[in-house]
């Protein structure tokens, strides 16, 4: 089944240490997206990509870094520069522009802690 | 820029009865695309329903139907005959169409469905 995978479910990060949520998708979607969800907060947007090897910054992009080598995958490095990671992560992915349409598929999220 | 208010944090109802979720958001684009997201207690983002800026007919799926007001930018998802599985955390989203169009986010509604 094509879908969007997330790992690790949980993470816990010491502080001062960059950690990495990987997400992986196999639906051949050009474009990949990475929110952060807060109590209260809704869903913000960390960075986004359309295409291999070119992504953008979203709304609160201060902290985090990205890459794009591959179409199925896009890895979120949460940094020693974020001041308060501790957050729900969710990655996201839809066809492309032309499919904004047909909205976005989600992965099931990855819970960031920092001990 | 893009903004989607979502401005009841939380609604309850009976079960078997009809419940409206309210939304507004702010766009300068003539084009584009709303959607309301469920996340029950799993924190997996289901598609609830979607509708397109330049169709005047409100969209239905089932249970699920909006009423798009767009001179008054009012988008809000009503539920019928609501069920406890119902129960979840709702979210109203906008989506521009283009390049680097991308998905913005309320802060989110919680249903509660009371037996």
């Amino acid at each position: 089944d094509g879908g969007i995978t997330q790992s690790p479910k949980y993470l816990f990060r010491k502080e001062g240490q960059n950690v990495t949520l990987s997400c992986e998708q196999n639906l051949n979607h050009d474009a990949m997206y990475w929110y952060r969800q807060d109590p209260g907060q809704g869903l913000r947007l960390i960075y986004y990509s359309q295409i291999v090897n070119d992504f953008q910054k979203g709304d609160i992009a201060e902290g985090y870094s990205v890459s794009r080598e591959k179409k199925e995958s896009f890895p979120l490095t949460v940094t020693s520069a974020q001041k308060n990671p501790t957050a729900f992560y969710l990655c996201a992915s839809s066809i492309g522009p032309s499919g904004q349409g047909y909205g976005y598929t989600f992965g099931s999220g990855t819970r960031l802690t920092v001990v | 820029a893009q903004t989607v208010t979502q401005s009841q944090p939380e609604m309850s109802v009976q079960e078997a009865e009809t419940v409206t979720l309210s939304c507004t958001y702010d766009t300068s684009e003539s084009d584009y695309y709303l959607f309301w997201y469920k996340q029950p207690p799993s924190r997996q983002m289901i598609l609830v329903i979607r509708q397109e800026a330049y169709k005047q007919q409100n969209a239905t799926e089932n249970r699920f139907s909006v009423n798009f007001q767009k001179a008054a930018k009012s988008f809000s998802l009503k539920i019928s005959d609501s069920q406890l599985g119902d129960a979840a955390m709702y979210f109203c989203a906008n989506s521009t169409t283009g390049a680097n169009s991308k998905l913005t986010f309320g802060k989110g509604i919680t249903l509660s469905v009371r037996p």
